[in-house]
């Protein structure tokens, strides 16, 4: 069955260090891999999308992969703020054929 | 230009009652999209519409659910004869087209609480 895992439920980092999130996926084969933030009570925003043929993306101190082999995307936060504690989340996109379909999110926490 | 409007942000209903969520998508957004999340969970895709018609509605509960988005005015999500477990937060989403490396902008959600 397909099944969509970010890493973990839960991230605390050190303020100024790099939070890496891990996307990963069965089962699945999209054209595209979004992410987005949530903040609490809050609708998601998009930040990022990556094409399937493209490895790498990146903004401001945001970058993202995807790896159609292992069939996962990380998500990369450099010089980490209190500003970025939020859920993110990971959602699929099969060029056109469905809607997306997101992940449960990690919920991350910087701390001072 | 509005983002996504959702309303009410807050609604209450006691079970068996009638729950209308509704959205207003994007101006020049005809996809509308919308989804459920209970706590410590993910987003939940329930239905897909383009104006009048419903595109994909497979994960929407087949009994006391629907959904429509008429020529004129906004998106409705209706629950008829409400219960305990719908309670949750409802997102709307619409794109100008269908995700196809397309972002989805988000509403900020009504949160159904059934008592």
């Amino acid at each position: 069955s397909q099944k969509i895992e970010q890493n973990s439920e839960a991230l605390n980092i050190q303020e100024g260090k790099t939070a890496t999130l891990t996307c990963n996926y069965t089962n699945y084969s999209p054209a595209y891999l979004q992410w987005y933030r949530q903040d609490p009570g809050r609708g998601p925003v998009f930040l990022l999308l990556i094409r399937e043929n493209e490895k790498e993306k990146r903004k401001e101190r945001l970058k993202v992969t995807f790896d159609t082999t292992l069939k996962q995307s990380l998500f990369h936060i450099t010089a980490s703020q209190p500003a970025d504690s939020a859920t993110y989340l990971c959602a699929l996109d099969n060029s056109g054929n469905t809607p997306l379909v997101f992940g449960k999110g990690t919920r991350l926490s910087v701390i001072a | 230009n509005a983002g996504v409007m959702q309303n009410p942000r807050h609604l209450v209903r006691r079970r068996g009652q009638e729950a209308r969520l509704r959205c207003s998508p994007m101006k020049g957004h005809s996809h509308v999209y919308w989804y459920r999340q209970l706590p410590e969970e993910g987003l939940k895709f329930m239905v897909y519409l383009q104006k009048e018609n419903i595109i994909d509605e497979s994960g929407m509960p087949k009994e006391r659910f629907s959904a429509e988005f008429p020529k004129e005015g906004p998106s409705i999500l209706r629950i008829q004869q409400v219960v305990r477990g719908d309670s949750a937060a409802y997102f709307c989403a619409s794109s100008p087209r269908l995700t196809g490396g397309t972002e989805a902008f988000f509403g900020q959600g009504t949160r159904l609480t059934v008592v």
